[in-house]
């Protein structure tokens, strides 16, 4: 079964740095995508980014960037020159062409920016 | 503008009382799903649809039922309620996508259920 895991239940940034949330997913297939979700407090959730597995080059944009590690099976996400509009629960998911009607999703990560 | 619109965005029930929750698209999208939001637990699939007439089970279908009769609703039915269903909802569609399907999900505003 594919699972998708964040272990960071929440993280804190100060406004201007960096910060990189992360993500490991279990599959057995070879072809597959994987996205990172934002939701503010709004509730409305924002694909932020977005990476094919075939596709060796890590997604960007703009301050949001991949590093996509697929031996590893890991999937993080880094945003840089956070910014106080950056704070949001990030949620990370999977989908595979085999099974494209389903997406797994992670447990979520509170990303807290500090002014 | 692109929209899923579901409703009500917050409902507060008492256990047994049946509910629906509507979702709608104007994006033309074959595809439509539900989702639950629980701390700890991310979102989890209810159901799915691939088309008019053509829905199956995600994650966690129990105590849940969908129809879809036309291509730009697909209600949320709650028969019978248990607190167990207290939850965030999320409609989704998603776009074609490549080659793969695999599109990008887009969701509705979601709804907040309190079953007592």
């Amino acid at each position: 079964a594919q699972t998708v895991t964040q272990s960071q239940p929440e993280m804190s940034v100060q406004e201007a740095e960096t910060v990189t949330l992360s993500c490991t997913y279990d599959t057995s297939e070879s072809d597959y995508y994987l996205f990172w979700y934002k939701q503010p407090p709004s509730r409305q959730m924002i694909l932020v980014i977005r990476q094919e597995a075939y596709k060796q080059q890590n997604a960007t944009e703009n301050r949001f960037s991949v590093n996509f590690q697929k031996a590893a099976k890991s999937f993080s996400l880094k945003i840089s020159d956070s910014q106080l509009g950056d704070a949001a629960m990030y949620f990370c998911a999977y989908s595979t062409r085999y099974n494209f009607n389903k997406f797994y999703f992670g447990s979520g990560t509170k990303l807290n920016v500090k002014p | 503008e692109a929209q899923v619109t579901q409703n009500p965005r917050y409902l507060i029930t008492v256990t047994g009382k049946k509910l629906t929750v509507t979702c709608s698209q104007n994006m033309n999208h074959e595809y439509m799903s539900w989702y639950r939001q629980d701390p700890g637990l991310g979102l989890r699939q209810i159901y799915y649809s691939m088309n008019v007439e053509v829905t199956d089970k995600g994650d966690v279908p129990e105590g849940y039922k969908v129809s879809r009769k036309e291509k730009r609703n697909f209600p949320l039915i709650l028969e019978s309620p248990s607190p167990n269903q207290t939850s965030l909802y999320f409609c989704a569609t998603k776009t074609e996508g490549d080659y793969t399907g695999v599109g990008e999900l887009f969701f509705g505003e979601g709804s907040r259920l309190t079953v007592l």
